[in-house]
């Protein structure tokens, strides 16, 4: 089946600096991704629409200076958490959409970001 | 606007006992209705989805699900629970005139006790 690889799995970063985060389509083009954040004990929030060659669509409220989004290539999406802040603290992960008539979403493994 | 209810925040079942998970939608058009389950510190794994046709979808790990349109419901049912089944389910809603974004209920965390 369609699987995507999400990296990294975790990572702890200091106040201030930039994290990206790469989710891959392994065997399937991916024309569309979707980043969520999800905080503990709650449900996923959809932060933005990626879509390749073009600009992703933030949902209202999501900071696109702040969560700079990437689709340069059918099986690559990056999500860049920028000057990054205790309060940016979360789950993320990223679904792409496959093709087709019945198309299914399937979803990375998340990335628990940590700023100290 | 679009939404997706998952009115039981928690449910406790006996490992062999049924189980039904609900999930009320309300989107104006025919719905793209699924069910995934998210282990703790994990993605979402897909247990079925609905796009059309017979009404009963029948999914992975012995799920099924019934799309009720008169209810705007789509509960997910397991005859028999087993322990490995305890995590959160999710219900969402697809939306095809909304650039395919999913929308998602609250989920609903399964404990299950031997």
């Amino acid at each position: 089946g369609a699987v995507v690889s999400q990296h990294p799995s975790w990572v702890i970063c200091k106040s201030g600096t930039s994290v990206k985060i790469e989710c891959r389509s392994l065997d399937f083009q991916a024309t569309t991704m979707f980043w969520y954040r999800q905080f503990p004990k709650q449900s996923l929030m959809l932060m933005a629409t990626s879509n390749e060659g073009s600009k992703a669509t933030y949902e209202q409220g999501v900071e696109k200076d702040k969560f700079l989004i990437n689709h340069a290539s059918l099986t690559l999406s990056t999500l860049t958490v920028t000057s990054a802040h205790p309060e940016d603290s979360s789950f993320y992960i990223c679904s792409a959409r496959e093709q087709g008539v019945n198309y299914g979403y399937t979803f990375g493994s998340g990335t628990r970001l940590t700023v100290v | 606007a679009q939404s997706v209810t998952q009115p039981d925040i928690h449910i406790t079942v006996s490992e062999g006992a049924s189980l039904e998970l609900r999930c009320n939608y309300s989107y104006g058009a025919t719905p793209y209705l699924f069910w995934y389950v998210q282990s703790p510190g994990q993605g979402l794994q897909l247990l079925l989805k609905y796009f059309s046709g017979d009404t009963l979808v029948q999914g992975i790990k012995g799920f099924e699900a019934e799309f009720k349109r008169s209810q705007s419901s789509f509960n997910l049912r397991k005859p028999s629970v087993h322990w490995s089944d305890a995590a959160e389910y999710f219900c969402a809603v697809g939306l095809p005139e909304y650039g395919n974004k999913l929308v998602f209920g609250a989920g609903t965390i399964l404990r299950v006790k031997s």
